[in-house]
C-alpha cells in the first residue's frame, strides 16, 4: 500500500540535544512538506520541498532544518535553538498540480522535551 | 494575507445530534475551500471540498457550502455518531500549488 510513514511515534529530546525526524514516502509525489501542530493551534508550514535538492522556508523554519537527497524522504530535524520544540509533526506530500485535495499525511511524530 | 477561523471547541455532543462547526476565510482572491478530518493520533485526512461560490462539499454525511457573500464555510452533519469524535480543520488554498492556510481545529466529541 503506497502512503507516508513517520518514524518514530513518540520522541523525546534533552536539553541542547538535536534530534532528527523521518519521514518517508512511497507514492512517487514531488512535493513534501513538514507541519507543527500545537493544542488548540492550527497546523503551520515549517519547510517544504517541491523537488529534490530543493526546498523553502515555511512559516515557522527558525530552530528547525531539512534536507532532501531523495524523493521518497523529507527528515525534519529539530535543533537546540528550538526553545520550544513539544509539538506534534506532521509530514505531508502532493504531487503536482492543487494542492489542497491531493495532500497526504503521515500519523505524525509527538516530541517532547525531557 | 489568508486566514481561516474557526469556532472553539471542543463541541461536546450527543449520537445523533445535529452538528455544526463555524469556519470563516479572509482572502484575497477567490480560494477553494476544504475539511480535514484528524482522528485521534492520526494524520488529517481530506473530508470534502468546495472550489467556487455556492458549490456544496459533501462526504460520509458531512456537509459544507462556500458562501462567498458571508466568507463562510460551516460544516455540517444531520446526525453524529460516536466514530465522528476528531479534530476537523477548515482551511483554503488560492492557487493551483499554492499552499494550504488551516484553521486552529475544532475538537468534536460525540457522547453515546
Amino acid at each position: 500500500d503506497g502512503g507516508i510513514t513517520q518514524s518514530p511515534k513518540y520522541l523525546f529530546r534533552k536539553e541542547g540535544q538535536n534530534v532528527t525526524l523521518s519521514c518517508e514516502q512511497n507514492l512517487n509525489h514531488d512535493a513534501m512538506y513538514w507541519y507543527r501542530q500545537d493544542p488548540g493551534q492550527g497546523l503551520r508550514l515549517i519547510y517544504y520541498s517541491q523537488i529534490v535538492n530543493d526546498f523553502q522556508k515555511g512559516d515557522i523554519a527558525e530552530g528547525y532544518s531539512v534536507s532532501r537527497e531523495k524523493k521518497e524522504s523529507f527528515p525534519l530535524t529539530v535543533t537546540s535553538a528550538q526553545k520550544n520544540p513539544t509539538a506534534f509533526y506532521l509530514c505531508a506530500s502532493s504531487p503536482p498540480g492543487f494542492v489542497g485535495e491531493k495532500l497526504f499525511f503521515g500519523s505524525g511524530t509527538q516530541l517532547s522535551v525531557l | 494575507g489568508n486566514s481561516v477561523t474557526q469556532m472553539e471547541g471542543p463541541v461536546t455532543l450527543s449520537e445523533e445530534a445535529f452538528l455544526t462547526i463555524n469556519c470563516t476565510y479572509t482572502a484575497t482572491g477567490y480560494p477553494s475551500l476544504f475539511w480535514y478530518v484528524q482522528y485521534p493520533g492520526e494524520g488529517l485526512q481530506l473530508l470534502l471540498k468546495a472550489t467556487k461560490a455556492d458549490d456544496k462539499g459533501s462526504n460520509k454525511g458531512f456537509e459544507a457550502t462556500y458562501r462567498k457573500e458571508t466568507t463562510s464555510f460551516h460544516l455540517e452533519k444531520g446526525s453524529v455518531q460516536v466514530s465522528d469524535s476528531a479534530v476537523y480543520f477548515c482551511a483554503l488554498s488560492e492557487d493551483a500549488g499554492n499552499m494550504l492556510t488551516f484553521g486552529g481545529g475544532t475538537r468534536l466529541m460525540v457522547k453515546p
